[in-house]
C-alpha cells in the first residue's frame, strides 16, 4: 500500500521559515516525480512545485508565488520529500500536501498543516 | 484568477448526470493530460480522471473525463448524494512553467 507522510507543520511569524518533510512507503520512490500542492483555508488547490526523479536529473519547477523563497529536495535513499521554505508570508497559511505524480496525482499524503500569523 | 476556468458550483438530483467544464488554452489543455480530483468535506483530494479520460482502478465508471482543443469535461452519470464534493481539474502549462488547478466546482445533490 502506497502512503505518504507529511510532517513539519506549526505555527510560523511572518518572515520566518520551515522545514516540512514527507516520509513515502509503498513504491520505488526514485523512479517518481515528487510534489507538493497546498490548499490555503476554504479555498482552492494550488501546485506549489515539484523535483523530477533522478532520470530527469532531479531537476526542479516552482510556481511563481513561491519560487526564490521555497526550496524542494528529495533523499531517495530514505525515501524522503522535503520543502525548505522561508520568508514565509501571511497567504502561505494553507494545508500542504505531497503528491506522487503517477500521470496524475494518484496518491496524496493526509496534509501538514502550516500557518503564518504574528 | 485561474488560467483554468471551471464553473463556481453546479447541482443535481439523484440519478441525473451533470457536466463539469474546464477551459483552458493551447499552452495547457490542448498540449497535456488534463486530471479531474474530488475533495470531500474535511478530506484530502482524490483523482478520478487522469489522461483525459482514464480512471484509476477502483473509480466508479459512472465518472468519464474528456477533452476537445482548449476544454475539458468530467461527466458524473446516475448522481449519488457520496458525490456531493469539489472536483478540480489540472494540468501542465508551458508558458508557465508548471502545473495549474482550475478554481474548483461545488458538486451539490439535491
Amino acid at each position: 500500500e502506497v502512503q505518504l507522510v507529511e510532517s513539519g507543520g506549526d505555527l510560523v511569524q511572518p518572515g520566518g521559515s520551515l522545514r516540512l518533510s514527507c516520509v513515502a512507503s509503498g513504491f520505488t520512490f526514485s523512479d517518481y516525480y515528487m510534489e507538493w500542492v497546498r490548499q490555503a483555508p476554504g479555498k482552492g488547490l494550488e501546485w506549489v512545485g515539484r523535483v523530477n526523479s533522478k532520470f530527469k536529473s532531479y531537476a526542479t519547477q516552482y510556481a511563481a508565488s513561491v519560487k526564490g523563497r521555497f526550496t524542494i529536495s528529495r533523499d531517495d535513499s530514505k525515501k524522503s520529500l522535503n520543502l525548505q521554505m522561508n520568508s514565509l508570508k501571511i497567504e502561505d497559511t494553507a494545508m500542504y500536501y505531497c503528491v506522487r505524480d503517477n500521470w496524475g496525482y494518484v496518491n496524496w499524503g493526509q496534509g501538514t498543516l502550516v500557518t503564518v500569523a504574528s | 484568477q485561474s488560467v483554468l476556468t471551471q464553473p463556481p458550483s453546479t447541482s443535481g438530483t439523484p440519478g441525473q448526470t451533470v457536466t463539469i467544464s474546464c477551459s483552458g488554452s493551447n499552452s495547457n489543455i490542448e498540449s497535456y493530460d488534463v486530471s479531474w480530483y474530488q475533495q470531500l468535506p474535511g478530506a484530502a483530494p482524490t483523482l478520478v480522471i487522469h489522461r483525459d479520460n482514464q480512471r484509476p482502478s477502483g473509480v466508479p465508471d459512472r465518472f468519464s473525463g474528456s477533452k476537445s482543443g482548449t476544454s475539458a469535461s468530467l461527466a458524473i452519470t446516475g448522481l449519488r448524494s457520496e458525490d456531493e464534493a469539489d472536483y478540480y481539474c489540472a494540468v501542465w502549462d508551458n508558458s508557465l512553467n508548471g502545473r495549474m488547478f482550475g478554481g474548483g466546482t461545488k458538486l451539490t445533490v439535491l
